[in-house]
C-alpha cells in the first residue's frame, strides 16, 4: 500500500496569512493526487485533483503543486471559512489511502 | 445537483451485520463508479470499498475483505454496503462517495455520512 504523509498535522494562522500544507507519497504517484477540505461535523470536500487542477467552485487563492513523491497544498490568502482541516488522498492504486490530515486553526 | 444520501446506520452487537445504503439523484448514476470511505469520528479517513459503473469489478480494504460486499442497482440509483461479523473498530461514520469520472477515484461528491456503531 502507499503510505501518504501529510506535514505539519496542525498549523495556526492569522487570516490573510500564505499556507502551506505538504504531502508526501511512500512511492511515485504522478500526478494521482487529489486534495480535500473538511470542516467539522461536514462532508470532506474536493478542492484540487491531479495534483494542481482546481475542482470547480473552489476559489482560485487555493492552488496545488508537485508530481512524485512531493506535493503541496498553497492557500495564497487564508479566509475566515478556509479554517479546517485538509486531506491529501492518492489516487495512482488500490487501496486508496489519505494522508492523516492537516488540521488549520486560527492563530 | 448531484445528492447521496446514506441510510441504515445503527448499533450493533459485535458479530453482527448491517446494510448500508445510498440513493444517488442529480447525476447519470449508471456512468459512474461509486466508493465507500469511512471515518472515525475525530480520525482521519480510510477507504473501505469501490464498485465500477455497472458493478463488474469490486475492490476493498484488507480490513474489510472477506467480511463487506458491496453492490449497486442502477435501475434504483442505488447503492449498498452488507457488512457481516461486523467488529468494534469497523465504528465509524460510513460515507457514499463519487468519482469523478469512470473509476478514477477523484472524489467529488459526498454524502453526509451515516453512522455505524458496534458495541456490546
Amino acid at each position: 500500500d502507499i503510505q501518504m504523509t501529510q506535514s505539519p498535522s496542525s498549523l495556526s494562522a492569522s487570516v490573510g496569512d500564505r499556507v502551506t500544507i505538504t504531502c508526501r507519497a511512500s512511492q511515485s504517484i504522478g500526478t494521482f493526487l487529489n486534495w480535500y477540505q473538511q470542516k467539522p461535523g461536514k462532508a470532506p470536500k474536493l478542492l484540487i485533483y491531479a495534483a494542481l487542477s482546481l475542482e470547480s467552485g473552489v476559489p482560485s487563492r487555493f492552488s496545488g503543486s508537485g508530481s512524485g513523491t512531493d506535493f503541496t497544498l498553497t492557500i495564497s490568502s487564508l479566509q475566515p471559512e478556509d479554517f479546517a482541516t485538509y486531506y491529501c488522498q492518492q489516487s495512482y492504486s488500490s487501496p486508496l489511502t489519505f494522508g492523516g490530515g492537516t488540521m488549520v486553526e486560527i492563530k | 445537483e448531484v445528492h447521496l444520501v446514506e441510510s441504515g446506520g445503527a448499533v450493533v452487537q459485535p458479530g453482527g451485520s448491517l446494510r448500508l445504503s445510498c440513493a444517488a439523484s442529480g447525476f447519470t448514476f449508471p456512468d459512474y463508479g461509486m466508493q465507500w470511505v469511512r471515518q472515525v469520528p475525530g480520525k482521519g479517513l480510510e477507504w473501505v470499498s469501490l464498485i465500477s459503473w455497472d458493478g463488474g469489478s469490486t475492490y476493498y480494504a484488507d480490513s474489510v475483505k472477506g467480511r463487506f460486499t458491496v453492490s449497486r442497482d442502477n435501475s434504483k440509483n442505488s447503492v449498498y454496503l452488507q457488512m457481516n461479523s461486523l467488529r468494534a473498530e469497523d465504528t465509524a461514520l460510513y460515507y457514499c462517495v463519487k468519482d469523478r469520472g469512470g473509476s478514477s477515484s477523484i472524489l467529488d461528491y459526498w454524502g453526509q455520512g451515516t453512522l455505524v456503531i458496534v458495541s456490546s
